[in-house]
């Protein structure tokens, strides 16, 4: 059961765009399209910013776009906005268990 | 609202064990599945446990399997997690967590409890 891949950090300045990579197995990622994104800011809960791969909750800014490539999720957040600055993880159903990537610190430059 | 309120932190002794519950509210708790994430201090999340709907199916992540259990009472809407045989690495802070989806098991989480740091140290 090991975490799935994310990059430990990436940058963008207002305005860019950023993409998160997720890289699992085909039996994790790749097996399904179970994927989520959350967004965690220091000393908070997480917050669900993607499901089922490519779907947003109500609320959440169409800024936040999800995708999936074979063994490797992605979570694309364009037009980059200060308050975009936190860590964020992907989830995933792994069959008989779920797994949390390692997460991945966007920075705002 | 949904409120999940969890309680039983502490320290506890490498060895020793600790029960948590989590009281939830805001809805139809029986139709939930529910999970356990946790988050040692400047680390990531890991997920932990899950239990289905009735209580009768249950998974673990390896690294507890064997030494914590996963339970739930749906006439107190309340979810446990009696952790046994504690380690160091076990310290961190809990989250109670439940599925968006009625009777999913698969999806994501939508409410995420305030967590509850367990210390275990001698």
């Amino acid at each position: 059961q090991s975490a799935l891949t994310q990059p430990r950090s990436v940058s963008g300045s207002p305005g860019q765009s950023v993409t998160i990579s997720c890289t699992g197995t085909s039996s994790d990622v790749g097996g399904y399209n179970y994927v989520s994104w959350y967004q965690q800011y220091p000393g908070k809960a997480p917050t669900l910013m993607i499901f089922d791969v490519t779907k947003r909750p109500s609320g959440v800014p169409d800024r936040f776009s999800g995708s999936k490539s074979g063994n490797t999720a992605s979570l694309t957040i364009s037009g980059l906005q200060p308050e975009d600055e936190a860590d964020y993880y992907c989830y995933s159903y792994a069959g008989t268990h779920n797994l949390f990537g390692g997460g991945t610190k966007l920075t705002v430059l | 609202e949904v409120q999940l309120v969890v309680s039983g932190s502490g320290p506890g002794q490498p060895g020793g064990s600790l029960r948590l519950s989590c009281v939830a509210s805001g809805f139809t708790f029986k139709n939930y599945w529910m999970f356990w994430v946790r988050q040692a201090p400047g680390e990531g999340l890991v997920w932990v446990s899950g239990i289905n709907t009735s209580g009768t199916g249950t998974n673990y992540a390896d690294s507890v399997k064997g030494r914590f259990t996963i339970s739930r009472d749906n006439d107190k809407s309340t979810v446990y997690l009696q952790m046994n045989s504690l380690r160091a690495e076990d310290s961190a802070l809990y989250y109670c967590v439940k599925s968006m989806r009625p009777f999913d098991s698969v999806g994501p989480s939508d409410y995420w409890g305030q967590g509850t740091l367990v210390t275990v140290s001698s």
